[in-house]
């Protein structure tokens, strides 16, 4: 595996189930992310880890709790989502500090649909 | 408010024209850095170019380069040669350093390259 990978790809869950979405770098990088893209707005940045450490929070609800065991792996737990969660969630990963130009590498995405 | 405004919702042009699309942002930081990212129809993002922020040249990547005008906070991507494969939703953004990198994004443009 290379780069930033992603599973599932895709996800239909009910309202009341608790599932989990799982990313994995392999690029030795020391930061990760989790985007939500829905359409025709911003990519909306959810969480960010450095070093393992959650260093932001952007205002997300606790339905969806992010856990960042090691550098490499990142999971995004999902419990009781509402329809409006239905979107591309995307990991990334980057080296931090860099010094010099942060690429952000992104993986494939997990299609979430809530019903 | 630190934000990314792609104004062209959609675009096409013709195989082998050139194309312009738009990008303006706003921050108070002075120091940060640009980018364009692409996202081909059920592919992973990729970075196409990047630009720092203190740097006057405009960066270039083969058919792509960018007119970066700082104090007009403007940032478009000029697509040379389109080919069928530049096909694909296309995201400006703008990474600043608070604790770690942030990264804001634009709502995209889709790009559709006509044969």
């Amino acid at each position: 595996e290379t780069g930033v990978t992603q599973t599932p790809r895709h996800l239909v869950m009910g309202m009341t189930n608790k599932k989990s979405l799982k990313c994995e770098q392999h690029l030795g990088h020391n930061a990760m992310y989790w985007y939500k893209q829905s359409a025709k707005k911003p990519l909306e940045l959810m969480f960010v880890y450095n070093f393992k450490e959650q260093t932001e929070n952007n205002s997300v609800p606790s339905r969806f709790s992010p856990e960042c065991p090691n550098s490499s792996h990142l999971f995004l737990h999902l419990h009781t989502l509402q329809p409006e969660d239905s979107a591309l969630y995307l990991c990334a990963s980057s080296q931090e500090p860099s010094g010099t130009y942060n690429e952000q590498f992104f993986g494939p995405g997990t299609r979430l649909t809530v019903l | 408010a630190q934000t990314v405004t792609q104004s062209q919702p959609e675009m096409s042009v013709q195989e082998a024209e050139t194309v312009t699309l738009s990008c303006t942002y706003d921050t108070s930081e002075n120091n940060y850095y640009l980018f364009w990212y692409k996202q081909p129809p059920s592919r992973q993002m990729i970075l196409v170019i990047r630009q720092e922020a203190y740097k006057q040249q405009n960066a270039t990547e083969n058919r792509f380069s960018v007119n970066f005008q700082k104090a007009a906070k403007s940032f478009s991507l000029k697509i040379s040669d389109s080919q069928l494969g530049d096909t694909a939703m296309y995201f400006c953004a703008f990474s600043i350093h608070s604790g770690t990198y942030k990264y804001i994004f634009g709502t995209g443009t889709r790009l559709k390259v006509l044969a």
